[in-house]
């Protein structure tokens, strides 16, 4: 059974830095894994797609790394700002059929101080 | 933003009462999928469609049935609500044409007393 793991559960930065969101699945034969945004009280916002061919995925000051075998990615965000603060996602497809469906994790919360 | 609405967004009902959910869509995507949220929880599948009429269970379907009679809409109704079905339902899509990037709508938050 796919089981997907984000760790730290909330991490706090001050304005400017770079960090990185880390997460983790035990199964490694994936279709593809979806990075998302939720802001308190909304919905999810898909931030990138990266396919189980591809290595990497960008998008602005985002970077998403994928590293199949070891069951591993990570979200790499540049020059982190306040209205970073949100909570960060990650969500693995495991195959094409049953029209893909995503096994998430349980996030990331991330506050960026001013 | 993907096109997708959901009503209502906020509802409180009383335990026993049937409640549906609406979700619309304008992408033409052939995927539906119904998620609840909740503390400690995360995300968990209710039901999902792949097309008109057909649908299929998720980890988390008892007490909810789904129905799709149109592409571009897809409706949750708990049957007999119960208070453990408090909680804030999202409805998401997908299609090949995006290699199943799924799509968030805005989420309805349920209430159960």
């Amino acid at each position: 059974k796919q089981e997907v793991t984000q760790i730290p559960a909330a991490l706090s930065v001050p304005e400017g830095e770079n960090l990185v969101l880390n997460c983790s699945f035990t199964d490694s034969a994936i279709y593809n894994l979806q990075w998302f945004r939720q802001d308190p009280g909304k919905g999810l916002t898909s931030l990138l797609l990266i396919q189980s061919s591809q290595r990497e995925q960008t998008s602005g000051r985002l970077n998403a790394s994928l590293d199949k075998s070891s069951g591993r990615s990570t979200l790499y965000i540049a020059a982190s700002q306040p209205g970073d603060s949100a909570t960060y996602l990650c969500a693995v497809r495991r195959s094409r059929n049953q029209g893909g469906k995503l096994i998430f994790g349980q996030g990331t919360e991330l506050s960026v101080k001013p | 933003d993907a096109g997708i609405t959901q009503s209502p967004r906020h509802k409180v009902t009383e335990t026993g009462t049937p409640v549906t959910l609406r979700c619309h869509q304008t992408e033409n995507h052939r995927y539906m999928y119904w998620y609840r949220q909740d503390p400690g929880h995360g995300l968990r599948l209710i039901h999902y469609s792949y097309g008109v009429k057909d649908t299929d269970k998720g980890e988390v379907s008892d007490g909810y049935s789904v129905s799709r009679s149109k592409t571009e809409d897809f409706l949750l109704t708990l049957e007999s609500a119960t208070s453990s079905q408090t909680s804030v339902y999202f409805c998401a899509i997908s299609d090949l044409r995006n290699s199943y990037e799924q799509y968030f709508g805005p989420g309805t938050r349920l209430t159960v007393t």
